[in-house]
C-alpha cells in the first residue's frame, strides 16, 4: 500500500507563531486531505486537497502531487490549534493515514 | 444533515463478550470505511465497503466482522472481544472511491477488559 509519512512528528509552538507540517507520501494518489484531531478525539476535515493550494483563513496547503508531497501552513497560531494533524491519502479505494503531528500551542 | 453517525459512543466489553458497532451516512455515499485509532497512532483501516453489497479487508481484520446492510448503513461487529480490540472506532465515508472527500463520525471508544 501507499506510506505516508509525517513531519515533525511533534510540534511546540508559542502563540502567535507560524509553522509548517509536511507529509510526504510513496505513490501517486487522486485523494488527499488534512484533517485536525481536537483534544476531544473529534476529526475535523481541514482541506480535501489532490493538488493546488487551498486557504481557509489561518490554514492554507499545499499539494505537489508530481513530487509527492504536501504541506500544511498555520499561521498566526492559537491554543485552539492544539492537536494531532493529520494527512490522509488514497488511489481508488483505501484512505490511508499517516502517524500524524501534534501540536501544542502554549499561551 | 447528521452526516455519519455512530452508535454507541462508548462501551465496555468483557473479554469474550459480542458487540456490533453501527455507523449510519445520510450524504448518499457509495464507500464506507471502518478504522480503529490506537494511542499515539493514526487511524489503521479495518474493513471496508467500495459499494453496496461488497466488502473488502484493509489493513487490520483480524478478530472482525462486518456487513453492508444497504447504502446507508455499515456494522462492524466483534465476535470475541479481546483486551488488544480496545481502541477508538470510526466509521467514514466517501461518495466513491475516486477524487472526493472523506467524512468521518464522532468515534466510538472501546474498552475491552
Amino acid at each position: 500500500g501507499i506510506q505516508v509519512e509525517q513531519s515533525p512528528p511533534d510540534l511546540i509552538l508559542q502563540e502567535g507563531a507560524n509553522s509548517t507540517l509536511r507529509c510526504n507520501f510513496s505513490d501517486s494518489v487522486n485523494n488527499l486531505q488534512w484533517f485536525h484531531q481536537n483534544p476531544w478525539g473529534q476529526l475535523i476535515n481541514l482541506f480535501y486537497i489532490p493538488s493546488g493550494t487551498k486557504q481557509n483563513g489561518r490554514l492554507s496547503a499545499t499539494t505537489v502531487a508530481t513530487e509527492r508531497y504536501s504541506l500544511l501552513y498555520i499561521s498566526s497560531s492559537q491554543t485552539t490549534d492544539s492537536g494531532v494533524y493529520f494527512c490522509a491519502v488514497s488511489c481508488w479505494g483505501k484512505l490511508q493515514f499517516g502517524a500524524g503531528t501534534q501540536v501544542v500551542v502554549t499561551p | 444533515n447528521a452526516g455519519v453517525t455512530q452508535t454507541p459512543k462508548f462501551q465496555v466489553l468483557k473479554t469474550g463478550q459480542s458487540m456490533t458497532l453501527q455507523c449510519a451516512q445520510d450524504m448518499n455515499h457509495n464507500s464506507m470505511y471502518w478504522y480503529r485509532q490506537d494511542p499515539g497512532m493514526g487511524l489503521r483501516l479495518i474493513y471496508y465497503s467500495a459499494s453496496e453489497g461488497t466488502t473488502d479487508k484493509g489493513e487490520v481484520p483480524n478478530g472482525y466482522n462486518v456487513s453492508r446492510l444497504n447504502k446507508r448503513e455499515f456494522s462492524l461487529r466483534l465476535e470475541s472481544a479481546a483486551p488488544s480490540q480496545t481502541s477508538v472506532y470510526f466509521c467514514a465515508s466517501l461518495r466513491d472511491r475516486g477524487q472526493t472527500e472523506a467524512f468521518f463520525g464522532q468515534g466510538t471508544r472501546l474498552t475491552v477488559v
